[in-house]
């Protein structure tokens, strides 16, 4: 049972530039999430999903895309890549919303020269 | 607006020196209050849900404890392992997102 697994660790990216950040999770969460976390700051909700087909806004939408086709995978899909997307980026899952324990990946971290 | 505080920011602790980190939030209607420790380059890991005042969860040398607008994470003979940041977090007043505090970072010294 790997949990929430996310590829890559590590990216550079310059500015322009597109990419997919890839999380999968194999605990049939029907719950998915996005979060961003800056030094010294609170993650930060980007998307969410609550199923296959169904996607929604979090807190800090602008710049990124996502997409849900099965429940194991949840991609992130930034663009045009600004340094302001200099991050470290955390794919979570929980098996419902409100109030149930969310499970975290690894994370990604993105560095935007 | 839903919010949630850490303090202190930082704090240092010798081996075996007793402690507490606090959380206050303010949201409508709290469906959970969660506790999670992150270490340098990993995800968060979850330790500990909180439900209604009073509440209290124990693992090892950790005990969350919570009031109707903080939660205290006691920290008992802490040893260096237990160094770490510790994220507090509270569903939204929608129940689709968590919302963190910047959290706290322990450091443990033997």
């Amino acid at each position: 049972n790997a949990g929430v697994t996310q590829t890559p660790k590590f990216r550079i990216l310059k500015i322009g530039q597109s990419m997919t950040l890839q999380c999968t999770q194999d605990m049939n969460h029907n719950y998915m999430y996005w979060y961003r976390q800056d030094p010294g700051m609170g993650l930060k909700l980007i998307y969410y999903s609550v199923g296959a087909g169904i996607t929604d806004k979090g807190e800090v939408p602008n710049g990124y895309n996502v997409s849900r086709s099965t429940t194991e995978d949840f991609p992130l899909r930034l663009e045009l890549a600004a340094p302001s997307q200099t991050s470290v980026y955390f794919c979570a899952s929980s098996p419902a919303l409100g109030g149930e324990t969310q499970y975290f990946g690894p994370g990604t971290r993105l560095l935007v020269l | 607006e839903d919010q949630v505080t850490q303090s202190p920011e930082a704090l240092r602790l010798q081996e075996g020196e007793s402690s507490s980190l606090n959380c206050s939030y303010t949201v409508s209607g709290l469906r959970g209050l969660f506790w999670y420790r992150q270490d340098p380059g990993k995800g968060p890991e979850f330790l500990f849900t909180l439900y209604s005042a009073g509440e209290e969860k124990e693992k090892e040398r950790l005990k969350a404890t919570l009031t109707k607008k903080e939660s205290f994470l006691h920290i008992t003979a802490p040893k260096p392992e237990d160094s770490a940041t510790y994220l507090c977090a509270v569903q939204n007043q929608a129940g689709t997102a968590l919302i963190f505090g910047k959290g706290t970072t322990l450091s443990v010294s033997s």
